[in-house]
């Protein structure tokens, strides 16, 4: 049982590139979550979904897009990288309803933005 | 809005010591209440939960109780190991199907030996 998995665990792009960071998770979880991590500001939320072609924006959405074509699968696209997305980036997933149930992470994907 | 707030952190202690991060929240009716434990260079690993009022939430030798008098559910821990060195971060949620987690900032534990 993988859990949740991210890819890539590392990033380097320049500004003005595109790219699409993986989550995929095998647990039927219905609910999935990106968030952000930066020092001293805790997670914020970027965009979640609490179903297959069901999304939505959460704290911070600008300059990220998000799709969800499947249960398994909740990918995170950044439009064109600026230096303020420089960040620690979290999936993660919940059973019906997180309040019970609480999150499952992955282990993250650290991205630069040069 | 929902909103949790924890103490600040650096906290530092020797092993043994005893442990104590504050969490308060602000939230109407009753939410479910989270600690979650960040091992460096890991994502976020759930700690312990409660989910109603004067429950005890605990898990390796981790305690919180939700108490809603004092609207708070603060982490404790009567004998801290090097091992326990980590972030953690106390969270607030709803028990529906639009339900999020709110975070805390983190509390930064470091125990030496």
């Amino acid at each position: 049982n993988a859990g949740v998995t991210q890819t890539p665990k590392f990033q380097v792009l320049k500004t003005g590139q595109s790219m699409t960071l993986q989550c995929a998770q095998d647990m039927n979880h219905e609910y999935m979550s990106w968030y952000r991590q930066d020092p001293g500001m805790g997670l914020r939320l970027i965009h979640y979904s609490v179903g297959a072609g069901i999304t939505d924006q959460g704290e911070v959405p600008n300059g990220y897009n998000v799709s969800r074509s499947t249960t398994e699968d909740f990918p995170l696209r950044l439009l064109s990288a600026a230096p303020s997305q420089t960040s620690v980036y979290f999936c993660a997933s919940s059973y019906k309803s997180t309040g019970d149930y609480g999150y499952t992470f992955g282990s993250g994907t650290r991205l630069t933005v040069v | 809005g929902d909103s949790v707030t924890q103490m600040e952190g650096p906290v530092t202690l020797s092993e043994e010591a005893f442990l104590t991060i504050n969490c308060t929240y602000t939230a109407t009716g009753y939410p479910s209440l989270f600690w979650y434990v960040q091992y460096p260079g890991e994502g976020l690993q759930l700690l312990l939960k409660a989910t109603k009022a004067d429950d005890k939430g605990s898990n390796k030798g981790f305690e919180a109780t939700y108490r809603k008098e004092t609207t708070s559910f603060h982490l404790e821990k009567g004998s801290v190991q090097v091992s326990d060195s980590a972030v953690y971060f106390c969270a607030l949620g709803r028990g529906s199907t639009l339900g999020r987690l709110y975070f805390g900032r983190g509390t930064q534990l470091t125990v030496w030996p």
